[in-house]
């Protein structure tokens, strides 16, 4: 079964320092994909960036990039140059690449407050 | 803007009543899933249609249904509620093609308040 681990519940960072948010998986998959999103006290829920399972490149979305290891089963999200605006919950969450099994499995989440 | 809408935005109702809300996807997107967020259980897959059929059932009660029409929109039906239904209800929608990268994108939510 597929299983996603934060844990960090919380993270309290500088403004314009870089942050970087931990998150463990795991599966017996090989082909698989995996998710961060990003809830503000709004609530939605936003996407950010994907990193699959085959790609030897780390993804990268603007200021976001991910830290993908795949021999530690390892997904940390890098945010560089924090902004105020970033202050939200982050949750990572994977999905399996097969038809009849396309559920994003979440984890816990942690909770980023950037400091002025 | 994900271009995923849900309705209503907020419902308070009281136990025993039942609910439905609504999710109409993007464009060109063809599977629809539910997913439940509260305090103690976290993000919860509940149930996914692709094209008009149920693809996928997670963690969805007896008392709850859902079904996708022949224009792509999305239904949960939530009935004989209890104090402990109330929660964060998203709708999210993707190509659903089957891939990794097929990226589900989540409408605004629809919160469920039971008193």
């Amino acid at each position: 079964a597929q299983k996603i681990t934060q844990t960090q519940p919380g993270m309290f960072v500088q403004e314009k320092e870089a942050v970087t948010l931990d998150c463990t998986y795991d599966t017996s998959d090989q082909s698989y994909g995996l998710f961060w999103y990003k809830q503000p006290s709004s609530g939605e829920m936003i996407f950010l960036i994907y990193q699959g399972s085959y790609d030897e490149q780390n993804a990268t979305e603007g200021r976001y990039s991910l830290n993908f290891q795949k021999a530690r089963k390892s997904a940390n999200l890098v945010i560089s140059a924090s902004q105020l605006g970033d202050s939200a919950m982050y949750f990572c969450a994977m999905r399996e690449a097969n038809f009849g099994n396309e559920k994003l499995t979440f984890g816990t989440g942690t909770r980023l407050t950037i400091i002025p | 803007d994900s271009g995923v809408t849900q309705t209503p935005k907020h419902l308070i109702t009281a136990t025993g009543q039942r609910v439905t809300l609504r999710c109409s996807p993007r464009s060109g997107d063809l599977s629809v899933y539910w997913y439940q967020q509260s305090l103690d259980q976290g993000l919860q897959f509940l149930i996914q249609y692709y094209n008009g059929e149920e693809r996928a059932k997670g963690n969805i009660l007896e008392r709850f249904s859902a079904q996708q029409f022949p224009d792509l929109h999305s239904e949960l039906n939530l009935s004989s509620l209890e104090l402990g239904d109330s929660a964060l209800y998203f709708c999210a929608s993707s190509v659903g093609d089957g891939r990794a990268a097929d990226t589900q994108y989540f409408g605004p939510g629809t919160r469920l308040t039971v008193l």
